[in-house]
């Protein structure tokens, strides 16, 4: 039982340079997110998708692009990496419905030189 | 917008009590708790629903005040592995949307 998934944990690039980060769940799960977690700012949501094919901007989406075509995967790509970007990911699921929770991913580093 | 939580930081001694709140200035359909200690992702701890009860298990409970948008997250007789990062996420939106509050920083010392 694998779970969800985030490759690679720990990312160095350069500024300008195109950056994926994958996340994959077993679950099958309709929702799936992505995250971003800076001091002082908690938990920000980038993207989200609520299925195959749908996705839709969250609080703070500029620079990132995201797609899915498949319901297990969810990548998040950095299309011109900045410093500002520089931050700890996470990638979340959900079945959906009110009664069900969040599962995150273990989370991808990474530092934008 | 994000949720207020309070206080943003407390250190406890062994076997004290704790209550952390969050605050919405929207209505809420429910409020999620998540812990996340250094370095690893946030982990859940319980979800309370509109219409929902009061929720907990072990030594660790909340409630959710619909008519002020308000949950409250009790920690009884703490204990060391609950030091960490405290989280309340909001759910007033479709598309199952989360929105985070900025953390408490919990320290429980011997």
């Amino acid at each position: 039982d694998a779970g969800i998934t985030q490759s690679p944990r720990y990312k160095i690039t350069e500024t300008g340079r195109q950056v994926t980060l994958m996340c994959h769940q077993t679950w099958s799960h309709s929702y799936m997110f992505w995250y971003r977690q800076d001091l002082g700012h908690g938990l920000r949501l980038i993207y989200y998708s609520a299925a195959a094919d749908i996705t839709d901007k969250g609080e703070v989406p500029d620079g990132y692009v995201v797609s899915r075509s498949k319901t297990e995967n969810f990548p998040l790509t950095l299309e011109s990496a900045t410093r500002s970007q520089t931050s700890v990911y996470f990638c979340a699921s959900t079945a959906g419905g009110l009664g069900e929770t969040q599962y995150f991913g273990p989370g991808t580093r990474l530092l934008v030189l | 917008q994000q949720p207020v939580q309070s206080p943003q930081a407390v250190i406890l001694r062994e076997g004290e009590d704790a209550v952390i709140n969050c605050s919405s200035s929207k209505a809420l359909y429910s409020v999620h708790w998540y812990r996340q200690k250094h370095g690893e992702a946030p982990v859940f701890l319980m979800i309370l629903l509109k219409g929902g009860e009061q929720k907990g298990h072990d030594k660790i409970s909340a409630s959710f005040n619909e008519k002020k948008q308000q949950s409250s997250l009790y920690l009884t007789a703490s204990q060391l592995s609950y030091s960490g990062t405290y989280f309340c996420g909001t759910l007033s939106g479709g598309y199952q949307k989360v929105t985070f509050g900025t953390g408490t920083k919990l320290q429980v010392i011997p």
